[in-house]
């Protein structure tokens, strides 16, 4: 099966610049994640929708982030405007229900 | 709040000796415990989980953890290590399956050959 896309693989912004992610889960998987992984830190949950909808967001910086899931599918994870330390790799993953999360590879952003 | 703790940033071992990646865990009620795997410039992939039942749990690529419930611990291990084994694991933790999940801030792991 096809994994969990993601686009793009980098992005360098300058602050204060707009950047989107975007993230196709795999076929049929309901729930999609999104984390923020800093260097040398575990991932961290930002957001978790479930189809179309937004299970978790208590970790989100909704001053200057936010994501949608539109259509219960792909997903697009925004940040408006960005910050020096907004510098991470972002990863999406999905899952079925009570299965384990596959992950994508990730976009590595760097805010100069 | 469920967290976990991996003490050690850094774990070296010979090819084909045995190893042991440790995790340690805080969670109010019955924890639901994880360990991912991840290369360089690359996605987490699963290993495996805990829920419930026997505390040997064996994963993908030979890797196996215990459950110790006494010293709320999760060590990963592999009887033999392989230079393939190389990468950056991660421990987590969640009150449920796949809710909320907190993730440790990993281990280096390098196998020399």
């Amino acid at each position: 099966e096809a994994g969990v896309a993601q686009s793009p693989r980098y992005k360098i912004i300058e602050k204060r610049q707009s950047v989107a992610f975007w993230c196709n889960p795999i076929s049929g998987h309901a729930t999609l994640y999104w984390y923020q992984q800093i260097l040398g830190q575990g991932p961290k949950l930002l957001i978790q929708f479930q189809n179309n909808g937004v299970v978790d967001d208590s970790q989100l910086p909704k001053d200057r982030f936010s994501a949608e899931r539109l259509k219960g599918v792909d997903s697009t994870l925004k940040i408006q405007p960005a910050k020096l330390e907004d510098s991470a790799v972002y990863l999406c993953a999905s899952s079925l229900d009570n299965q384990p999360q596959h992950f994508g590879d990730g976009t590595r952003l760097s805010i100069l | 709040a469920q967290s976990v703790a991996q003490p050690e940033d850094q774990v070296n071992v010979a090819e084909g000796n045995p190893l042991t990646v440790k995790c340690t865990y805080s969670v109010s009620g019955n924890p639901y415990l994880f360990w991912y795997v991840q290369y360089p410039n690359r996605g987490l992939q699963f290993l495996l989980k805990y829920i419930t039942g026997d505390n040997l749990v064996k994963g993908s690529y030979g890797f196996e953890a215990e459950f110790n419930k006494s010293q709320t611990s999760f060590h990963l291990k592999k009887p033999s290590a392989l230079v393939s084994d190389s990468a950056l694991y991660f421990c987590a933790v969640g009150p449920n399956n796949n809710n909320d999940m907190r993730f440790g801030a990993g281990t280096r792991l390098t196998v020399k050959p």
